[in-house]
């Protein structure tokens, strides 16, 4: 167990807004990772990151951006939200890319 | 690039039945495979791992098998309980475990009584 926390756990806004959503963890570990999971598409990456400052972009990185200024955070915004958006978001985070721990989700609907 | 590819569920048991769920891969490499549970509401947590060829993953009575000749790692349990009832993912790793985790889209899984 990493000490992961996501915030909010449960998010309604409304299309146009931008919204945040925290990880955090108690561990120090190395990488800290988002996901959305979508019924009929599993688990996907949005962006990751491999320390302090340094992130990278998964494979559905539009329309969201991250910010890690310190190791136990790691911020996902969406900028502007829509209704595609609606998801259920996992924080993931580990000391090794094939290690990792997962955080207790944040269901985020957009209307 | 990396992919896995999972039986579609969802798959539906009675307890103490014999469960499989089909697991096979496309990498290059050698890649590390795992097995990841989630529970009704919660994050996902790793059930078991193999990082080389033959190599047998377990926990829980759950195993899996890295077969290379075949690129699969599929998941069994012998008698399954009504507490197994979660959504499995199927996930790789390439490059000797060195890259980031790639997830199958996930297998449903209820146990009856």
């Amino acid at each position: 167990d990493a000490g992961i926390t996501q915030s909010p756990r449960h998010k309604v806004t409304e299309t146009g807004t931008p919204v945040t959503l925290r990880c955090h963890q108690t561990e120090n570990h190395r990488y800290m990772y988002w996901y959305r999971q979508d019924p009929g598409h599993g688990l996907r990456l949005i962006h990751y990151s491999y320390g302090v400052k340094d992130t990278d972009k998964g494979e559905v990185s539009d329309g969201y951006s991250v910010s890690r200024s310190k190791t136990e955070d790691f911020l996902l915004t969406l900028e502007s939200a829509t209704s595609s958006q609606t998801s259920v978001y996992f924080c993931a985070v580990g000391p090794s890319q094939e290690t990792q721990y997962f955080g207790p989700g944040t269901r985020l609907l957009v209307l | 690039g990396n992919s896995v590819t999972q039986m579609e569920g969802p798959v539906t048991l009675s307890e103490e039945a014999f469960l499989t769920i089909n697991c096979t891969y496309t990498a290059t490499g050698y890649p590390s495979l795992f097995w990841y549970v989630q529970y009704p509401g919660e994050g996902l947590q790793l059930l078991l791992k193999a990082t080389k060829a033959d190599d047998k993953g377990s926990n829980k009575g759950f195993e899996a098998t890295y077969r290379k000749e075949t690129t699969s790692f599929h998941l069994e349990k012998g008698s399954v309980q009504v507490s197994d009832s979660a959504v499995y993912f199927c996930a790789l790793s390439g490059n000797f475990g060195n890259e980031k985790l790639t997830f199958g889209t996930g297998t449903r899984l209820t146990i009856i009584p």
